[in-house]
C-alpha cells in the first residue's frame, strides 16, 4: 500500500518566491496534519484536518501560510511570499479518525524547503 | 511554550550496550506518549507507545518508562545496533478521538558505535 505521498522532496527558490508543498494522504485516512521539522524547536504541529475541514491551525506561523484540503485525497501548504526562515523540512502525515488507537501519525518523507 | 522536551540534543553509546533516551513533558492532561524514529530523508515511524495509565511498556529490544508524578519518560534500547542510530523523537498526544494532535520534542540524535 502507498504511504503518504508528498511532492515536491525538494524545494530551492528565493526570497518573496510562492511555494506549494503538496501532500496526498493514505487512502481511507481522514485526518491529515501539517508539520515543520526545524533543529531548535524539533516538529511543530502548523495545521490539521479531520474529514477535510481545518481543525486547528493555532501553528501557522504567520499569514503568510495557509493550508487547503479541496478533497479526501489531497492537501496544499503554500507560502507566500517566502522568507529565509521559512527553510525547514515540512511533513504530512495522516491517520483514520475512526479506529480507536493511540493518535499514531503516518508520515510522509517530507519536502525540504530552502528559502535563498 | 514547548510542553513536550527532549533535552538531550544528541547521546553516543557502544553497540551491545543500553541506549537510554528522556523526555519531560509538562501537560498532565496528555493521555498517550509516543516514541517515533527518524532516519536521514525519511519521515519519522512510529516505534512504540504508552497509555498514561500504565508505567511500562515492553517490544522486543524496546522499553518505555512513564513517571507521571516526575512527568517524564524514557525509552530503553537493548541492547543497541548500528541500524539503531537515528533521531529519535518524543510525542504526546491529548484530546479526545475527533481532536487528537500529538506534540513532539525537539529531538535526540543517537549514534551507536560499533
Amino acid at each position: 500500500d502507498a504511504g503518504v505521498i508528498q511532492s515536491p522532496r525538494h524545494e530551492v527558490t528565493e526570497m518573496g518566491q510562492e511555494v506549494t508543498l503538496r501532500c496526498k494522504p493514505i487512502s481511507g485516512h481522514n485526518s491529515l496534519f501539517w508539520y515543520r521539522q526545524t533543529m531548535m524547536r524539533g516538529l511543530e504541529l502548523l495545521i490539521y484536518f479531520n474529514n477535510n475541514v481545518p481543525i486547528d491551525d493555532s501553528g501557522m506561523p504567520e499569514d503568510r501560510f495557509s493550508a487547503k484540503m479541496p478533497n479526501a485525497s489531497f492537501s496544499t501548504l503554500k507560502i507566500q511570499p517566502s522568507e529565509p526562515r521559512d527553510s525547514a523540512v515540512y511533513f504530512c502525515a495522516s491517520r483514520s479518525l475512526t479506529v480507536a488507537n493511540t493518535g499514531e501519525l503516518f508520515f510522509g518523507e517530507g519536502s525540504r524547503l530552502t528559502v535563498l | 511554550d514547548q510542553q513536550v522536551k527532549q533535552n538531550s540534543p544528541s547521546l553516543s553509546v557502544q553497540e551491545g550496550r543500553i541506549s537510554i533516551l528522556n523526555c519531560d513533558y509538562t501537560n498532565s492532561m496528555f493521555d498517550y506518549f509516543l516514541w517515533y524514529k527518524k532516519y536521514p530523508a525519511e519521515g519519522p515511524t512510529f516505534l512504540i507507545s504508552i497509555s498514561s495509565i500504565k508505567d511500562k511498556n515492553e517490544d522486543g529490544r524496546f522499553t518505555v518508562f512513564l513517571n507521571k508524578s516526575a512527568k517524564h519518560l524514557s525509552l530503553h534500547i537493548v541492547p543497541s545496533q548500528p541500524g539503531d542510530s537515528a533521531v529519535y523523537f518524543c510525542a504526546a498526544k491529548k484530546g479526545s478521538k475527533g481532536a487528537q494532535k500529538l506534540v513532539f520534542g525537539q529531538g535526540t540524535r543517537l549514534t551507536i558505535n560499533p
